[in-house]
């Protein structure tokens, strides 16, 4: 089974600066059809839904501001956010959609300074 | 605008039983990958299990096969969980989500708690 590994844990940052999760597979996220199913997750509090921030590693959902931005390849990813908001503020996680079972990372808790 | 509606959790004893449904609107349920994904207590988040649109293809976890089955029904606009012998681990808020490689819509979610 893929092992996704994110990094840190735990991310406390000052508003307006900038945040970077990394976010490590055990195995290539590249399917045979050429895609990589790595996706990136906000949950903003206990018990609320995630929304979905990011997909296929780069591409960014309706209505998340320009500000996220993901990238990486093979089994490296990353997730940055340019100038944090205190609406980022929650628990980020990486899911693969690439070889079954789908896997997510542990979460990173993102705090404000 | 795409909705789930989770329902059926409850309280159950250790090596009980209880069936999840997800009832999904806004969009056309019978062409989509359907899955569920669960958070324990404090925890993160576990993806649990998928259906193809069909209904043909299945996958599970590990943790919960034989146990658990995942099915749908298309005419009606719902998913399913089946779970049984459960046990204190399977304590969770159960999400019902759209899609297969990605998910990108959740449901609220059905508060599963398993105890004696």
């Amino acid at each position: 089974d893929v092992v996704m590994t994110q990094s840190p844990l735990s991310l406390p940052v000052t508003l307006g600066q900038p945040a970077s999760i990394s976010c490590r597979s055990s195995q290539s996220l590249v399917f045979s059809d050429g895609n990589t199913y790595l996706s990136w997750f906000l949950q903003q509090r206990p018990g609320q839904s995630p929304r979905r921030l990011i997909y296929k590693v780069s591409n960014r959902d309706s209505g998340v501001p320009d500000r996220f931005s993901g990238s990486g390849s093979g089994t490296d990813f990353t997730l940055k956010i340019s100038r944090v908001e205190a609406e980022d503020v929650g628990v980020y996680y990486c899911m693969q959609g690439t070889h079954w079972p789908h896997s997510f990372g542990q979460g990173t808790k993102l705090e404000i300074k | 605008e795409v909705q789930m509606v989770e329902s059926g959790g409850g309280l159950v004893q250790p090596g009980g039983s209880l069936r999840l449904s997800c009832a999904a609107s806004g969009f056309t349920f019978s062409t989509f990958w359907m899955g569920w994904v669960r958070q324990a207590p404090g925890k993160g988040l576990e993806w649990v299990a998928n259906i193809s649109p069909d209904g043909s293809d299945k996958y599970y976890v590990d943790s919960i096969k034989g146990r658990f089955t995942i099915s749908r029904d298309n005419a009606k606009n719902s998913l399913y969980l089946q779970m049984n012998s459960l046990r204190d681990e399977d304590t969770a808020l159960y999400y019902c989500a759209r899609g297969g490689a990605y998910l990108d819509h959740w449901g609220q979610g059905t508060l599963v708690t398993v105890s004696s």
